[in-house]
């Protein structure tokens, strides 16, 4: 296993215009996270799964936004009409978690949106 | 919901020398303390991670300690070199998502 992959590993839009990322996982990970990281701050929680179902979303996550994951393996982040706020880089974590426990948590490379 | 502060956000250091960067945290839920080191256009890379149940960890040149009753951990790098430069980031969760500081940038001076 390769580790989280993330693509693209960059993404330059129109302001609105849709974009979609992906995310795969690693294999034996149960859970999938999404995180946006803005320059000089520290990633910020969006949105996770456990298996196919999305559990907890971030008060960031804007009508705007909408991550699913398929049989609970890879999974999609879209960005409809996008702005020139949603520039970032998209992170995207795997682990495994248990009801008192989680780890493992693993980072892909990240995708970077550039919103012109 | 957790809050973890981190300090100091810059940090300089002569190579060979020792680099110490804190956290503290605010969830006495919380059990999971990972640190990341993530370099320019990178992800976060997990480099080390302590347990609630654990005090201290070691890995090489670098280490992690946890004191629970203060809700603080640290991360210590000895014999730091040049490809340590990098940002830093301390985080915590109890069973669900990580909840990051706000980084530090170390730089070590050759």
């Amino acid at each position: 296993d390769t580790g989280v992959s993330q693509d693209p590993r960059h993404k330059i839009t129109k302001r609105g215009q849709n974009v979609t990322f992906r995310c795969d996982p690693i294999s034996e990970h149960n859970r999938l996270y999404w995180y946006r990281q803005t320059l000089g701050q520290g990633p910020e929680f969006l949105t996770y799964f456990q298996n196919e179902a999305q559990l907890e979303k971030s008060r960031l996550l804007s009508d705007r936004f909408s991550a699913e994951r398929p049989k609970g393996s890879f999974s999609t982040l879209e960005i409809q009409r996008t702005e020139q706020g949603d520039s970032a880089m998209y992170l995207c974590a795997s682990s495994y978690g248990t009801p008192n426990f989680n780890y493992g948590y693993t980072f892909g490379s990240g995708t970077r949106l550039t919103v012109v | 919901g957790e809050n973890v502060e981190q300090h100091p956000s810059t940090l300089s250091v002569q190579e060979g020398d020792s680099a110490v960067i804190k956290c503290t945290y605010s969830d006495s839920a919380s059990n999971y303390f990972p640190w990341y080191k993530q370099e320019l256009g990178k992800g976060p890379q997990l480099i080390i991670d302590i347990r609630s149940n654990v005090g201290e960890k070691k890995d090489q040149r670098i280490a992690v300690t946890l004191n629970k009753t203060a809700k603080h951990f640290s991360l210590h790098i000895t014999e730091t070199q040049p490809e340590d430069s990098a940002v830093y980031f301390c985080a915590a969760t109890g069973a669900n998502n990580l909840f990051f500081g706000t980084g530090t940038r170390l730089t070590v001076i050759p």
